[in-house]
């Protein structure tokens, strides 16, 4: 059974960096033809795709946070990571790890509260 | 990006009721829809794959139909267990993207 945990800073300040990683078990995150996603969802709010890596190492973000997101990946540890730097309130947001498929989302890490505050 | 209209945002139904939520996609997305269950607090589930493929452990209750731009989501027969936020998705292209959600509430 895959399962993804989401860990990192659940408060960060106004204009600092956002670092959170996603520990992944039951499956190897270089196994080709897998993505790994972030998704955002915003306090009482829909979800929002933010980017993914690919097993390959190749990324897409979603372009609206295109200038202020790093996704990566650290094979030895079985996991990856997400970077948003010069984050506003407006990153306040509980985050979501998933494995990416074309035929969907089928594994979640539990999702992480980040809240933007001085 | 592709746009994905989801109808209505909201709705109210009884136990037992029949349920059904529409997603329209911007542009052709061939059968790469997807289909969530959001209960508080916890991360989505998933469905439904491809627009009508029921995942497994989820009851026979809900199916998923279309192909192109027009898909939709149907529960026959409500139980208590699925008054819930419903979200489709498309995974045809990137950037990923999501509709906005229905809520399906207790009349």
């Amino acid at each position: 059974q895959v399962q993804l945990q989401e860990s990192g800073p659940g408060l960060v300040k106004p204009s600092q960096t956002l670092s959170l990683t996603c520990t992944v078990s039951g499956a190897s995150i270089s196994t080709r033809g897998y993505c790994w996603s972030w998704i955002r969802q915003h306090p009482g709010r829909g979800l929002d795709w933010l980017g993914y890596i690919c097993s390959s190492g190749n990324t897409y973000y979603n372009t609206s946070l295109k200038s202020r997101l790093i996704i990566s990946l650290d094979t030895s540890k079985n996991q990856f990571s997400l970077k948003l730097r010069s984050v506003t309130a407006a990153d306040t947001a509980v985050y979501f790890c998933a494995r990416d498929t074309n035929s969907g989302y089928e594994f979640w890490g539990q999702g992480t509260l980040v809240t933007v505050s001085s | 990006d592709i746009q994905l209209t989801q109808s209505p945002s909201s709705l109210s139904a009884s136990v037992g009721d029949k349920v059904t939520i529409t997603c329209r996609a911007s542009q052709s997305i061939s059968n790469y829809l997807n289909w969530y269950q959001q209960k508080p607090g916890k991360a989505p589930k998933l469905l439904i794959s491809a627009a009508s493929g029921l995942q497994s452990g989820v009851p026979s209750r809900f199916g998923g139909s279309g192909s192109g731009t027009d898909f939709s989501l149907t529960v026959s027969s409500l139980q208590p267990e699925d008054f819930a936020v419903y979200y489709c998705q498309q995974s045809y292209s990137t950037p990923r993207t999501f509709g906005r959600g229905t809520k399906v509430e207790v009349k």
